[in-house]
């Protein structure tokens, strides 16, 4: 079946610091790939997606790129802010579903 | 609405009790879903509905658990006999093209 696995946190930051949180998945065929966040007593919010390999999702500073061969999904900000601090979560639809499968999340703490 | 609306945001059940959770999906949706989030934990797959029609239930983990839609817009979650290994939050979920937008969640606590 279809897995997400990421890194566990939780990550502590600077501010202006470079933030990667690592994603990998298992997955048959050519899954979408999600990045969803969730910030403190607020619900899950999409970040942003890739559909196909190599594509490059991009929102708010935040950039993960699809790689087919790595099986991977790693998302990056070069420069983090406060209000970045919240949970990330790396996320999959199956190429033949609509469910997501979630991996565990990872805490992100930025400090001033 | 706006929004995805989950109703109650916080359950408290007595062990054996029977608890509904609630879900307003955003108008227009024909796609929804349930999901349950352990502490600390992803999101788990519970159940999808397109309209009325419940075409995957492979999620939910023991035939305590029910979920409706029967005119195709507000589902409700049913628990029977809750026990505390149901304690997490509940996430509900409606979709158009493929993005799904998210309740802020039922957290349901067994005690």
């Amino acid at each position: 079946g279809n897995s997400v696995t990421q890194m566990e946190g939780p990550v502590t930051l600077s501010e202006e610091a470079f933030l990667t949180i690592n994603c990998t998945y298992t997955a048959t065929g050519y899954p979408s790939l999600f990045w969803y966040v969730q910030y403190p007593g607020e619900g899950l919010q999409l970040l942003l997606k890739a559909t196909k390999a190599d594509d490059k999702g991009s929102n708010k500073g935040f950039e993960a790129t699809y790689r087919k061969e790595t099986t991977s999904f790693h998302l990056e900000k070069g420069s983090v802010q406060v209000s970045d601090s919240a949970v990330y979560f790396c996320a999959l639809i199956g190429a033949a579903g609509n469910k997501l499968t979630f991996g565990g999340g990872t805490r992100v703490l930025v400090k001033p | 609405g706006a929004g995805v609306s989950q109703s109650p945001r916080y359950k408290v059940a007595k062990r054996g009790q029977d608890v509904a959770l609630r879900c307003d999906p955003i108008s227009g949706h024909v796609s929804l879903f349930w999901y349950q989030q352990a502490l600390g934990q992803g999101p788990e797959f519970l159940t999808y509905f397109q309209n009325e029609a419940q075409l995957d239930k492979s999620g939910l983990p023991s035939d305590r658990f029910f979920a409706e839609r029967p005119e195709g817009s507000v589902s409700t979650l049913k628990i029977q006999r809750t026990q505390q290994e149901d304690s997490a939050v509940y996430l509900c979920a409606s979709s158009l093209a493929g993005e799904a937008f998210f309740g802020q969640g039922t957290r349901l606590t067994v005690v």
